[in-house]
């Protein structure tokens, strides 16, 4: 049974840096076409791509927030992190992280979600 | 990039058909077979209910479905059920391992 789940701070100052941890079981990131995915859904707004790390350490980051974001894995413990530095109140949003698999091309599992808030 | 485009929401009686739209552009949903399709109830994950357009992964009822012409990608439910009543979002690959999702569009069961 794969699941997902995320953990971090509920509240963040402005300018400070955010570190979330995505806890997976069920599946690892050293299997061939695994992934791990951030996504994040600001109140009232559509979903926003973030990051996604594979099973290599190949890395790749939404363009717009390329500068600020930076992911990682630790294939022993099951996680995934992801740090976004320089936060403001608009990225307030439930972040989310999310397996996908080269082979479906879906993000075919994910965690209930993490809301942070930006505010001083 | 650009959220894709969808409906802020779509009704139908249960039995009915429904059709959902996801307009994109020629960056990502004309130029992409990886569209996909996700079914979201308040405060619960998010659930892949169609995946590469149109397959549906293994579970999900048949009365959902997945299509593509041009920049649109489609989600139609038949046979609506009072349990489909959720929020539905579209996402596409856009190129550059980047991925795009869309507003989101809510379903009401009348």
């Amino acid at each position: 049974q794969v699941t997902l789940r995320e953990s971090g701070p509920a509240l963040v100052k402005p300018t400070q840096t955010l570190t979330l941890t995505c806890t997976f079981s069920g599946f690892s990131l050293s299997t061939t076409k695994m992934c791990v995915s951030w996504i994040r859904q600001p109140p009232g707004k559509a979903l926003e791509w973030l990051a996604r790390i594979d099973w290599d350490d190949d890395k790749h980051y939404n363009t717009s927030l390329k500068t600020r974001l930076t992911i990682s894995k630790d294939t022993s413990k099951n996680q995934v992190v992801l740090t976004m530095t320089n936060m403001d109140p608009v990225d307030t949003a439930t972040y989310y992280c999310a397996r996908y698999t080269v082979t479906s091309e879906g993000f075919d599992y994910w965690g209930q979600g993490t809301l942070v808030t930006v505010s001083s | 990039q650009s959220a894709l485009t969808q409906p802020r929401s779509v009704s139908g009686s249960p039995g009915q058909s429904v059709t959902i739209s996801c307009t994109g552009t020629s960056s990502d949903v004309g130029n992409s077979n990886f569209v996909s399709w996700y079914q979201h109830l308040p405060g619960k994950a998010p659930k892949l209910i169609i995946y590469d357009v149109t397959t549906r992964p293994s579970g999900v009822p048949d009365r959902f479905s997945g299509s593509k012409s041009g920049n649109t990608a489609s989600l139609t439910i038949s046979g609506l059920q009072d349990e489909d009543e959720a929020d539905y979002y579209c996402c596409s690959y856009a190129g550059s391992y980047t991925w795009v999702f869309g507003g989101g569009t809510k379903v009401t069961v009348l």
